[in-house]
């Protein structure tokens, strides 16, 4: 199994709080996503980086950031939670985007009250 | 802007028999991949089988194959021999320009 671990794995939080979800990759993989999984629409690309400082914005980025200063970790921030962000969000990792398949956290379930 | 399409949002199949979950998908351009993931209940993504858009022949691993059409634009996974641990939800997504894009996904009920 490819090492990447999402921390925290359950929070829940308030309306208007921000929040920070961790992903940490022990394979020295260039890439790095961020998705959220919510029923009826699979999961959606939030941002996604190909590099230590190199993040782009995926589907639906609104209302998140990220942040990539080492190549093992890769940041997901809510700067101010709302009831819609509510979601399953995982964390994927590949080695390259060609021919490369992701490798998925274990996911973190967040909850916005 | 790409596109994955899973028509189906439940599907129920009968032990040891065949079955097939459909996806279409949409882009403009030649190089692309096809990925099929599972999710059982217990949350965790599952790499189940790889086509890349260059490739001539279907993939297949195992009990999994892929049926890649691509004039029409599909690549339906086909599940031989169903077996109660196969129900579980399944992902269609597809690669492109360092990006994945992931249909809605299908859920499969097989019973006994």
């Amino acid at each position: 199994d490819a090492g990447i671990t999402q921390s925290p794995r359950h929070k829940v939080t308030e309306t208007g709080t921000p929040v920070t979800l961790r992903c940490h990759q022990t394979e020295n993989h260039r890439y790095m996503y961020w998705y959220r999984q919510d029923p009826g629409h699979g999961l959606r690309l939030i941002h996604y980086s190909y590099g230590v400082k190199d993040t782009d914005k995926g589907e639906v980025s609104d209302g998140y950031s990220v942040s990539r200063s080492k190549t093992e970790d890769f940041l997901l921030t809510l700067e101010s939670a709302t009831s819609s962000q509510t979601s399953v969000y995982f964390c994927a990792i590949s080695r390259a985007t060609s021919g490369e398949k992701l490798f998925f956290g274990s996911g973190t379930q967040l909850s916005v009250l | 802007a790409q596109k994955i399409t899973q028509t189906q949002p439940g599907m129920f199949v009968q032990e040891k028999e065949a079955v097939t979950l459909d996806c279409t998908y949409d882009t403009s351009d030649p190089s692309y991949g096809l990925f099929w993931y599972k999710q059982p209940s217990s949350g965790e993504m599952i790499f189940l089988i790889y086509q890349g858009s260059y490739d001539q022949q279907n993939a297949t691993e195992g009990r999994y194959s892929l049926n890649f059409q691509k004039a029409r634009k599909s690549a339906n996974l086909v599940i031989s021999a169903s077996q109660l641990g196969d129900s579980a939800m399944y992902f269609c997504a597809m690669s492109h320009a360092g990006k994945f894009y992931f249909g809605s996904g299908t859920k499969l009920n097989v019973k006994p």
